[in-house]
């Protein structure tokens, strides 16, 4: 295994399309997280699965904003009607067993929304 | 909510110098303490952890950090650093066993100089 990988790794889009990610974590964890970084600033929390059960969002998660992990392996985030204020690197981390210490992050998604 | 300050958001420095990366954490309870290091357009990668137990932690790249509650910090060290540490570094907590609720700092940028 090869670790948590996120495609695609960029990707650039118009303001008003829809885009489209794809995490898949580590084989055997069972958790996933989502978060998102912005120029100059540290990841802020989006979204995590345990399984497929999407168990918390953060207020940063507008409507616009949703997230799916169907069979608990890999998820899709997806962004409608994007904005330039989304434009940031999207990232996938996995962690395994509810006592888990640490969590693997993926390289990465940098969108930019023109 | 826990909440990390990294005191510092850029510290150059001459290779082979010594160098300490500054983080205070707030938290009404017991935390898990993380540095994460960043490459340009990469994703995080684990340095090291403070769980419990020593308060001295040592991590990959010959980085270490103690941990100080009475201070609330985790200051991340490194004796002698080499051009290839030129990165951007990010203080973490969360809470134990809860991933979901890690918080990020705003990240330290160390751009070590020939």
């Amino acid at each position: 295994d090869t670790g948590v990988s996120q495609d695609p790794r960029h990707k650039i889009t118009k303001r008003g399309q829809n885009v489209t990610f794809r995490c898949d974590p580590i084989s055997e964890h069972n958790r996933l997280y989502w978060y998102r970084q912005t120029l100059g600033q540290g990841p802020e929390f989006l979204t995590y699965f345990q399984n497929e059960a999407q168990l918390e969002k953060s207020r940063l998660l507008s409507n616009r904003f949703s997230a799916e992990r169907p069979k608990g392996s890999f998820s899709t985030l997806e962004i409608q009607r994007t904005e330039q204020g989304d434009s940031a690197m999207y990232l996938c981390a996995s962690s395994f067993g509810t006592g888990s210490t640490e969590a693997f992050f993926g390289q990465g998604t940098r969108l930019t929304v023109v | 909510a826990q909440s990390v300050t990294q005191l510092d958001s850029q510290v150059p420095v001459f290779e082979e110098a010594p160098v300490e990366l500054r983080c205070n954490y707030s938290s009404s309870v017991s935390v898990y303490l993380f540095w994460y290091v960043q490459y340009p357009n990469q994703g995080l990668q684990l340095l090291l952890k403070y769980l419990s137990g020593s308060t001295l932690v040592k991590g990959i790249n010959g980085f270490e950090a103690e941990f100080n509650k009475s201070q609330t910090s985790f200051h991340l060290r490194k004796p002698s650093v080499h051009i290839s540490d030129t990165a951007e570094y990010f203080c973490a907590v969360s809470r134990p066993y809860n991933n979901n609720d890690m918080r990020f700092g705003a990240g330290t940028r160390l751009t070590v100089k020939p």
